[in-house]
């Protein structure tokens, strides 16, 4: 069945330091995916998607590509603030369902 | 426009006992579809309600079920309760029409604690 893996956490940065968080995933057909964010306390929130291949997200500064022929979809940031901290999911569809990954920490230090 | 909210916030059980969560789907989303999130975890999803009707399910038991009203709120009810449904339940609302993009728009979620 469809699945999605996330480099493992806790990713701890410097503020102002590049991000990067890997994802790959497994499916049939021409999934969407997906960056889902969970700040401390609050619900999930969808951070960037991408519908098809070579599409690119983008938000608040992060982005995510759709790699069909390596099936990514990574997740980065330039300059990462201290406000970023958070799980990050990714996620993918082809019927509707959200699938997630396990989720990966991010914790920046000023 | 309202969000998703969910109720109650958190709650504590007894094994064997049942529980019912509450959802209000954010305004003009005609689905709703529930998933559990195990702490450490990502979200599994449980199933998907749309026009009142089950549009899908994941590998939960029968003892897992809900219910969609005309609003579009939702509730989920879990029976003969089992520690291992500790968990926080979250209920997400979203808009279909054409093909499904996935984007969820999720309430805060349900921690429930099963004693």
């Amino acid at each position: 069945g469809d699945s999605v893996t996330q480099m493992e956490g806790p990713v701890t940065l410097s503020e102002e330091a590049f991000l990067t968080i890997n994802c790959t995933y497994t499916a049939t057909g021409y999934p969407s995916l997906f960056w889902y964010v969970q700040y401390p306390g609050e619900g999930l929130q969808l951070l960037l998607k991408a519908t098809k291949a070579d599409d690119k997200g983008s938000n608040k500064g992060f982005e995510a590509t759709y790699r069909k022929e390596t099936t990514s979809f990574h997740l980065e940031k330039g300059s990462v603030q201290v406000s970023d901290s958070a799980v990050y999911f990714c996620a993918l569809t082809s019927t509707g369902k959200l699938i997630f990954g396990q989720g990966t920490t991010l914790q920046v230090k000023p | 426009e309202t969000g998703v909210t969910q109720s109650p916030t958190h709650l504590i059980k007894t094994r064997g006992q049942q529980v019912t969560l509450r959802c209000s789907s954010q305004s003009g989303h005609n689905t709703v579809s529930w998933y559990q999130q195990a702490l450490g975890q990502g979200p599994q999803f449980i199933f998907q309600y749309y026009r009142e009707e089950e549009n899908g399910r994941g590998n939960f038991p029968p003892r897992f079920s809900g219910l969609q009203f005309p609003n579009y709120s939702s509730e989920l009810n879990v029976n003969a309760l089992e520690l291992d449904d500790s968990a926080l339940y979250l209920c997400a609302s979203s808009l279909r029409s054409g093909r499904n993009t996935g984007e969820l728009f999720f309430g805060e979620g349900s921690r429930l604690t099963v004693l």
